[in-house]
């Protein structure tokens, strides 16, 4: 199966900008999803981007997706506090339906 | 508000005892699924069923079942055989095409009395 692979800890100010980085193996993956999950609660779908596109942004938040490196990264600008939280990364492989998580980044946000 | 509902937030569970944990969603989407989330591992899928009546087994399948007989509903039976079931569970569901994302509901944590 899919590989994805996440760093474990990022710790920022409030203020900065983050950047979560997240790699998969499968070339074929068709749409990459960014979740987030505060404690004790499900998931929340955040964004996603389709394989073609290069970059999405939503408001504070930047995807930029390298096909070639098979890598992917979510730009927070202006992290808040509110912020912190475990944040996925997921690839859909173009064989099936059924999502390959990263085992998340967790996020601290600092005053 | 449509959404996906699981309950209970919370189950205990009896050695040798079976539990249910349920999920609905009124999103009207076809599919749904159900991962397992153990600290530091991020999520495995258990089962996922793309259509009423049908299910398949996902990565760690062993020691739970399911049943699909409504769109709405996608219950999962933690058995006996399942020797290590605390863990938290996240019930999701996705509309039909690849480019419909999963939503997921708030889990429900599971624990050993």
């Amino acid at each position: 199966g899919e590989d994805v692979e996440q760093s474990l800890f990022l710790s920022v100010r409030e203020g900065d900008s983050s950047v979560i980085n997240c790699t998969y193996t499968d070339s074929s993956s068709t749409y990459l999803y960014w979740y987030k999950q505060e404690p004790g609660a499900g998931l929340q779908l955040l964004t996603y981007i389709f394989s073609n596109m290069d970059m999405k942004q939503d408001q504070r938040l930047t995807v930029l997706l390298n096909k070639k490196d098979k890598h992917l990264s979510l730009r927070i600008a202006d992290t808040q506090t509110g912020d912190s939280a475990i944040y996925f990364c997921a690839a859909l492989p173009n064989s099936g339906y059924a999502l390959n998580f990263g085992k998340g980044t967790s996020l601290l946000v600092t005053p | 508000d449509g959404g996906i509902t699981q309950s209970p937030k919370y189950l205990f569970r009896k050695e040798g005892q079976n539990v249910t944990l349920s999920c609905e969603q009124n999103l009207n989407h076809d599919a749904m699924y159900w991962y397992r989330q153990d600290p530091g591992q991020g999520l495995r899928l258990i089962y996922y069923s793309q259509i009423v009546n049908d299910f398949q087994k996902g990565d760690i399948a062993e020691g739970y079942s399911v049943s699909r007989e409504k769109k709405e509903s996608f219950p999962l039976t933690v058995t006996s055989a399942q020797k290590n079931p605390t863990a938290f569970y996240l019930c999701a569901s996705g509309g039909q095409g690849v480019n419909q994302p999963q939503h997921f509901g708030d889990g429900t944590r599971l624990s050993i009395l």
